[in-house]
């Protein structure tokens, strides 16, 4: 069964700082992973996703989450942290072809001025 | 234009109604999702349909029950609401079930059951 863990329920970087998001995997089959950010009162946006063809993957808003299979990890991160990237981020596997999507937990992450 | 558009966006009603939220997709997809987030923000797929059939049904108390008129819409009827059902319903669409296919979400549907 697939599974992802963020470790860390809560971040919180000063503007202009390096943002580092921790997600974990686990799955019996080679996975396909994604994040997503949710803004207050919205809905989920995708940021990224691996799909195996790159291990290094850049998404929207100056985001990227490099695949690491030896750590089982697809860790999001940014150069330069903005007040606007403030916000709950879900890191997701596919949980089969039903199209499935199993989350982890959630990280907010807080950008102080 | 909204891509996934849910109704109503907020909804507080009484212990032991019934009430139902509906949503709408343009994207041309056919396939469409309903998750609850809980207070926690924990998410968790409840149901989905392909091509208007029922493909997962996860756990859920059979009090919930979906409705897919057309591809373009799925609808989410809940009987003698209680306590516990308070929380985010996201509806969301793709293209497809492959293991790539990315969701498009909406804005939610905020239940409180007073």
């Amino acid at each position: 069964a697939q599974s992802v863990t963020q470790l860390g329920s809560h971040v919180s970087v000063s503007e202009g700082a390096l943002v580092l998001l921790r997600c974990n995997y686990s799955s019996s089959v080679p996975p396909y992973l994604f994040w997503y950010v949710q803004y207050p009162n919205q809905g989920l946006q995708l940021l990224l996703k691996y799909t195996s063809a790159a291990t290094l993957v850049k998404g929207i808003n100056g985001f990227e989450a490099e695949f690491k299979k030896s750590e089982t990890s697809f860790h999001l991160t940014k150069p330069s942290a903005h007040m606007s990237d403030a916000a709950e981020y879900f890191c997701a596997v596919s949980g089969g072809n039903t199209g499935k999507l199993i989350f982890g937990q959630g990280t907010t992450l807080q950008v102080k001025p | 234009d909204t891509a996934v558009s849910q109704t109503p966006k907020y909804l507080v009603t009484q212990m032991g109604n019934d009430k139902s939220i509906k949503c709408e997709q343009n994207l041309g997809h056919d396939t469409m999702y309903w998750y609850k987030q809980d207070s926690k923000k924990f998410l968790k797929i409840m149901f989905s349909y392909n091509n208007k059939e029922l493909i997962i049904n996860e756990t859920v108390p059979n009090r919930f029950s979906p409705k897919s008129p057309d591809k373009a819409h799925l609808n989410l009827h809940i009987n003698s609401l209680e306590l516990g059902d308070s929380a985010v319903y996201f509806c969301a669409s793709s293209q497809g079930t492959g293991l790539n296919q990315p969701q498009h979400f909406g804005d939610g549907t905020r239940l409180s059951i007073l």
